[in-house]
Formats: structure tokens, sequence, C-alpha cells
């Protein structure tokens, strides 16, 4: 089974429409972390969340809000979709880092493609 | 503020070798290799920390100079697996625990 998955893998919707992506993970990861990959811009940071208390806001959170329901679970909502939010949506995870190597990697989702109408 | 990469694409054939490059405008506490297959997730490469060192998966290779603010990324005696889109992610600080990542650069390797 995947460690990270992500629900739905691919959705349609409507302009104006409110639609919820989600996010679990069985890895046992405080850090996860929402991403939209756009073609030619890489990926930018949504939100991002260090624990289920704690949500921060990354650098293209208008327009989008999020839910930390447990720590292994993660929603990104778009409350009223427009066609600029087409774009191919990553959760991803990490841990907080122990010992000898204090960075840990960040674990990707396999992602869900959104197209807003 | 994003990395910039260069080249943004690259067509290799089979055993030639190739360099991107990440360059940022900030200082750097870390960056992060990934590589992404058409349709499908990043997949992790390597992590560099603040110190200059290198590190090898296979036969790709880093570099990171933390007083030009920059990595690179070697890609020797390429395969045909090597072909994808290769991000790097950068942390500014040793607190920072997220990525601002670069816009990417297609290597395509053909036989």
């Amino acid at each position: 089974d995947a460690d990270v998955t992500q629900t739905p893998r691919n959705r349609i919707t409507k302009t104006g429409k409110r639609i919820m992506l989600e996010c679990s993970q069985t890895k046992g990861h405080d850090r996860m972390y929402w991403y939209r990959q756009d073609p030619g811009l890489g990926l930018r940071l949504i939100y991002y969340s260090f624990d289920v208390k704690d949500i921060n806001k990354g650098e293209i959170s208008d327009g989008y809000s999020v839910s930390r329901q447990a720590q292994a679970k993660f929603s990104l909502s778009l409350e009223s979709a427009i066609p600029n939010q087409t774009a191919l949506y990553f959760c991803a995870t990490s841990d907080s880092g122990w010992g000898d190597y204090p960075r840990e990697t960040q674990y990707f989702g396999p992602g869900t493609r959104l197209l807003v109408l | 503020q994003q990395p910039v990469q260069s080249p943004q694409a690259v067509i290799l054939r089979e055993g030639e070798d190739a360099v991107i490059n990440c360059s940022s405008s900030k200082a750097l506490y870390s960056v992060h290799w990934y590589r992404q297959k058409h349709g499908e997730a990043p997949v992790f490469l390597m992590i560099l920390l603040k110190g200059g060192e290198q590190k090898g998966h296979e036969k790709i290779s880093a570099s990171f100079n933390e007083k030009k603010q920059q990595s690179s990324l070697y890609l020797t005696a390429s395969q045909l697996s090597y072909s994808g889109t290769y991000f790097c992610g950068t942390e500014g600080s040793s607190n920072d625990y997220k990525l601002s990542f670069g816009a990417g650069t297609t290597v395509t390797v053909r036989a």
C-alpha cells in the first residue's frame, strides 16, 4: 500500500463549486504540505502544517483553505473554484528529523489532477 | 523566492554527461534534488546540507557551494532511465522545514 495517498486522483468541476482534496499518510510523519504544479512553474507551496494544531500559509494560499483533521490527514479546499486553479496538486509529508541526519526528505503522494471549467 | 534552474531542458544520448544548475539569490541551508517522471510524483534523489559536501546516487552526484548559493547536479554516463524533470528545492535556514522549488529541468535521454 502507498504511504501517501490522495483522493480523488482526477476531478473535473465547474467554476464556483466548492471542492475538497484529501491526503492521508501512513508514514507517521508530523509535517504535511500541499503544492500545486503548473507547467513551467515547478512546485509551489500552498499550505503546510507541522502538527495538528499548526497551519501555515505558503506562497500561494489565496483561494485555498486547509484542515488538519489528524496527524495522518490533511485536506485542501477550494471554496469557490476558478479556472486558473486548474493544476496538478500534490500532498507531501516529512519527518521531524533525528540523530545525525537533521534533514528528512519529503515524500510525495501520487497527485490529484484538477480541471476547473 | 524560487531558485533558478538552468538549463530548462537538455537532450542527451545514452552515455553522455550533463550538468543541471540551481541558483538562489538568498543564503541557503540545504538543497534537495528530486526527479519526476511524466505523470508521476517527484521522487527524492539527495539532500545537500550547508558545508559544500558532495553526494551521489548511482551515477548521479551533486555539489553545494554555499558561498555562491548554488548547487549543481551531475548526470554521468546517462541512461535511458535518467529521463524526467529534475527539480531542486531549497531551504533558507535550519528552521525553515519547507522547500522553494525551481521550475525544473527536463532531461531527455535517447538511445
